[in-house]
């Protein structure tokens, strides 16, 4: 069902920089700002992300998003050991009537 | 402060109908540019988002679901109703609701704060 295509998986070691990707068509991210959620093992998503490279009150500057054409990625610098979690990117698509669409998300392991 | 809560029923059977409730507080379907959501989550798999309904009861649905799926809202409880009929083990997820809001500068930030999740079975 999932639209928006992530890597299933990325790594890093604590201090490095990890880059997730999110592939999209022009009905999506090309046409629609981004979002991103962050999702710790058995909790509730937690948004992390908005209008690409906004973050919301309380998410460290560690975290970073950019959007090109249609594509977007987000950026983790200083990685730590309570990044592990589950990432995910969603976009508004403009196509039938209009709906969101998200990733398949991807596991980020701090190594 | 926003909060949001899933009920309903742990357990619903093949062909019947699945009824959960979102109930949220600090804020008002009654305000412009509000929503609440709703998505879910096979265990081990993807967030799939669901629908969305709007302060003004314009609703957007998945268009897998579309022919299955109803949202309604009750501004006087600040509730939302979700209704998926004819579900079946596929249907099987946590199920999730989380808020749209739109700031005073038409910022809008979309399922900035969800709900805890309430675990639906689909077995017979």
């Amino acid at each position: 069902q999932s639209v928006l295509t992530q890597p299933p998986s990325a790594s890093g070691t604590p201090g490095q920089t990890v880059t997730i990707s999110c592939s999209g068509s022009s009905s999506d991210i090309g046409s629609n700002t981004v979002n991103w959620y962050q999702q710790l093992p058995g909790t509730a998503p937690k948004l992390l992300m908005y209008y690409n490279n906004q973050r919301p009150s309380g998410v460290p500057d560690r975290f970073s998003g950019s959007k090109s054409g249609t594509s977007a990625s987000l950026a983790i610098s200083g990685l730590q050991s309570e990044d592990e979690a589950d990432y995910y990117c969603a976009a508004w698509d403009d196509t039938l009537n209009g709906h969101w669409v998200f990733g398949e998300g991807t596991k980020l392991t701090v190594l | 402060q926003i909060t949001l809560k899933e009920s309903g029923p742990t357990l619903v059977k093949p062909t019947q109908t699945l009824t959960l409730t979102c109930t949220f507080s600090g804020f008002s379907l009654s305000t412009s540019g509000v929503g609440v959501g709703w998505l879910r989550q096979p265990p081990g798999k993807a967030l799939e988002w669901l629908g969305l309904i709007y302060w003004n009861d314009n609703k957007r649905y998945n268009p897998s679901l579309r022919n299955r799926l109803t949202l309604t809202k009750d501004t006087s409880k600040n509730q939302v109703v979700l209704s998926l009929a004819n579900v079946d083990p596929v249907d099987t997820a946590t199920y999730y609701c989380a808020d749209r809001q739109t700031s005073i500068f038409g910022v809008v930030i979309s399922f900035g704060s969800w709900g805890q999740g309430a675990l639906v079975t689909v077995s017979s």
